[in-house]
């Protein structure tokens, strides 16, 4: 079964910093658009990041997370990771990692999500 | 980018139909053919159900729909049933390499 396994999550005070991973089973990483979604407790899912597949594999990130944030992938792994520092209280949230197909630009494949709480 | 605009909550009687917009700009919605909808269960993960403005995947019940008019994005669920229950999410690419969620929408059938 296709599946993607995030870990990673925890309780973070506020300046500190995060890394998440997600193991990927059944699809090579380097081959789709992989993604990070989060959402806060009692909220809508937001968009954080994407690292494209192929040679370039740029990345991108939304404007809440970016000059804090870093998507990687490891394909002898088969993992994506994401770092974000500077932590702030909302950056707390469920954090999904997602599989997009490059044909399509949907998210076909989702993590269960990792809880993150960035408190005192 | 801010997030596409759609209703609090829809609510329909089972077998009815309901229609949940989406509404963005031109420079998201109205400019790509790349709207994407999710289904998602409280304390779940979202699930796609509709991609490229109106495709179904496959497995996707075919009670499920979605069209497209300017900015404005919609999905239609008809024959409503009891399982349709939870959170709507639309996505749209938003040009520059991201992607804009909508507010969400919850579904409630009577």
């Amino acid at each position: 079964e296709v599946q993607l396994v995030e870990t990673g999550g925890g309780l973070i005070q506020p300046g500190g910093s995060l890394r998440l991973s997600c193991a990927a089973s059944r699809f090579s990483v380097s081959t789709y658009y992989m993604n990070w979604v989060r959402q806060a407790p009692g909220k809508g899912l937001e968009w954080v990041s994407v690292t494209y597949s192929g040679e370039n594999s740029n990345s991108y990130y939304s404007d809440s997370v970016k000059g804090r944030c870093t998507i990687s992938r490891d394909t002898s792994t088969n993992t994506l990771s994401l770092r974000l520092t500077s932590l702030r209280p909302e950056d707390t949230a469920v954090y999904y990692c997602a599989r997009m197909s490059p044909l399509t630009d949907a998210l076909d494949v989702w993590g269960q999500g990792t809880l993150v709480t960035v408190s005192s | 980018h801010s997030a596409l605009t759609q209703p609090a909550s829809v609510s329909g009687s089972p077998g009815q139909s309901i229609t949940i917009s989406c509404t963005g700009t031109s420079s998201d919605v109205g400019n790509y053919n790349l709207v994407s909808w999710y289904q998602q269960d409280p304390g779940r993960a979202p699930k796609l159900v509709i991609y490229e403005d109106n495709k179904r995947p496959s497995g996707v019940s075919n009670r499920f729909s979605g069209s497209k008019s300017g900015n404005t994005a919609s999905l239609t669920i008809s024959g409503l049933q009891t399982e349709d229950d939870g959170d709507y999410y639309c996505c749209s690419y938003a040009g520059g390499n991201t992607y804009v969620f909508g507010s969400g929408t919850k579904v409630t059938v009577l």
